[in-house]
């Protein structure tokens, strides 16, 4: 059964800092990888999705990596800014349907002016 | 195109009492998600439907808890005899087929007093 656990649940940086959020599973059988942010009392945006034949995806100053013999993606935020504040989720599908996630824990991202 | 609409954004409802959640996916998606955030946890899978069927409920509660996806209108889940415990952020997701990216709405807070 796939598990998918993110460390550290809480992170807190000054504006200007670059930074690595980390996620890990279990199962190295993934269909893809997928980075959503969540601001408070909102809903899930979308940030990046690595399938599993790619080793990174960028957008911006967001660097998404997968390395699935190791079970770990990582988040690369560069340069961050205080609008980066919010709850960093990775997840991952169930086999055969892409659509049932299995969400990590989550990291909760302060940048600080 | 709209994106995933959810309404009401905010429920409150005395223990007891039936919470009806609507989902409308975003124009020329057929496939719902439902997932459940309680407080202080991540994201759980509830039910996936497709117009007129569901098709996984792995993530259902076994009583109290149905959903569907009509020919016409939303996708409505649906909470008899709330309780406390039942208190969360359920979100829906959508998509045009089981292989393709999530989008998601921004949530129903359920609060059960």
């Amino acid at each position: 059964k796939q598990e998918v656990t993110q460390i550290p649940a809480a992170l807190s940086v000054p504006e200007g800092e670059n930074l690595v959020l980390n996620c890990s599973f279990t199962d190295s059988a993934i269909y893809n990888l997928q980075w959503f942010r969540q601001d408070p009392g909102k809903g899930l945006t979308s940030l990046l999705l690595i399938q599993s034949s790619q080793r990174e995806q960028t957008s911006g100053r967001l660097n998404a990596s997968l390395d699935k013999s190791s079970g770990r993606s990582t988040l690369y935020i560069a340069a961050s800014q205080p609008g980066d504040s919010a709850t960093y989720l990775c997840a991952t599908p169930t086999p055969g349907n892409t659509g049932k996630l299995i969400f990590g824990q989550g990291t909760t991202l302060q940048v600080k002016p | 195109n709209a994106g995933v609409m959810q309404n009401p954004r905010h429920l409150v409802r005395r223990r007891g009492q039936e919470a009806r959640l609507r989902c409308s996916p975003m124009k020329g998606h057929s496939h719902v998600y439902w997932y459940r955030q309680l407080p202080e946890e991540g994201l759980k899978f509830m039910v996936y439907l497709q117009k007129e069927n569901i098709i996984d409920e792995s993530g259902m509660p076994k009583e109290r808890f149905s959903a569907e996806f009509p020919k016409e209108g939303p996708s409505i889940l649906r909470i008899q005899q709330v309780v406390r415990g039942d208190s969360a952020a359920y979100f829906c997701a959508s998509s045009p087929t089981s292989l393709e990216k999530l989008f998601f709405g921004s949530g129903t807070q359920l609060s059960v007093l």
